[in-house]
């Protein structure tokens, strides 16, 4: 399977708990993003990378949050200090550098429930 | 700021049904605009696209066209079958970024 992989694929903890998600983009994708989806809601954006070089962050992604990409290939997003907000499913997406902006493909998702 | 909205669901429709998902815009620039759709159990995929006014994006017998003057991008399909059963989401990237901005997504269900 050549899509985007996310791991774990549901997490459950206690709140004030850390909690890591790993995200391993399709090979050669120079593009990363993290989206956040709460139900019956779109995804919002979280943040980009682009190769390691983390290029935004939404205003959503407060300091609790914090995304890496070591080596520019797979990419990782922990929370600390959880709180029941932080409830979602948190997704990854990738794209190549030469694609059209705003075609990327996703992966199925990490789900997080904060008890 | 920029924003999509779309139609509420569920849209329940008998296979074969002719199938109209509304969705508009608001955005500063000349946005590029897509539907994603998401399978049970599996993630969004790009179900078409179109990047200028006029445009009409097609895929899997669906069709949406772009349209600047009602700032909409309604997504169409003439029959629709049991398996285009999913969650539909319409969404925007302003020129030269890849930062969507989703729609809240419209669930289809079609029955035999």
């Amino acid at each position: 399977d050549t899509g985007v992989s996310q791991n774990p694929r549901h997490k459950i903890t206690k709140r004030g708990q850390n909690v890591t998600f790993r995200c391993d983009p399709i090979s050669e994708h120079n593009r990363l993003y993290w989206y956040r989806q709460t139900l019956g809601q779109g995804p919002e954006f979280l943040t980009y990378f682009q190769n390691e070089a983390q290029l935004e962050k939404s205003r959503l992604l407060s300091d609790r949050f914090s995304a890496e990409r070591p080596k520019g290939s797979f990419s990782t997003l922990e929370i600390q200090r959880t709180e029941q907000g932080d409830s979602a499913m948190y997704l990854c997406a990738s794209s190549p550098m030469t694609g059209l902006f705003g075609e990327l493909f996703f992966g199925e998702g990490s789900r997080l429930t904060v008890l | 700021g920029d924003s999509v909205t779309q139609m509420e669901g569920p849209v329940t429709l008998s296979e074969e049904a002719f199938l109209t998902i509304n969705c508009t815009y608001t955005a500063t620039g000349y946005p590029s605009l897509f539907w994603y759709v998401q399978y049970p159990g599996e993630g969004l995929q790009l179900l078409l696209k179109a990047t200028k006014a006029d445009d009409k994006g097609s895929n899997k017998g669906f069709e949406a066209t772009y349209r600047k003057e009602t700032t909409s991008f309604h997504l169409e399909k003439g029959s629709v079958q049991v398996s285009d059963s999913a969650v539909y989401f319409c969404a925007l990237s302003e020129r030269n970024t890849d930062k969507l901005i989703f729609g809240t997504g419209t669930r289809l269900q079609v029955f035999p």
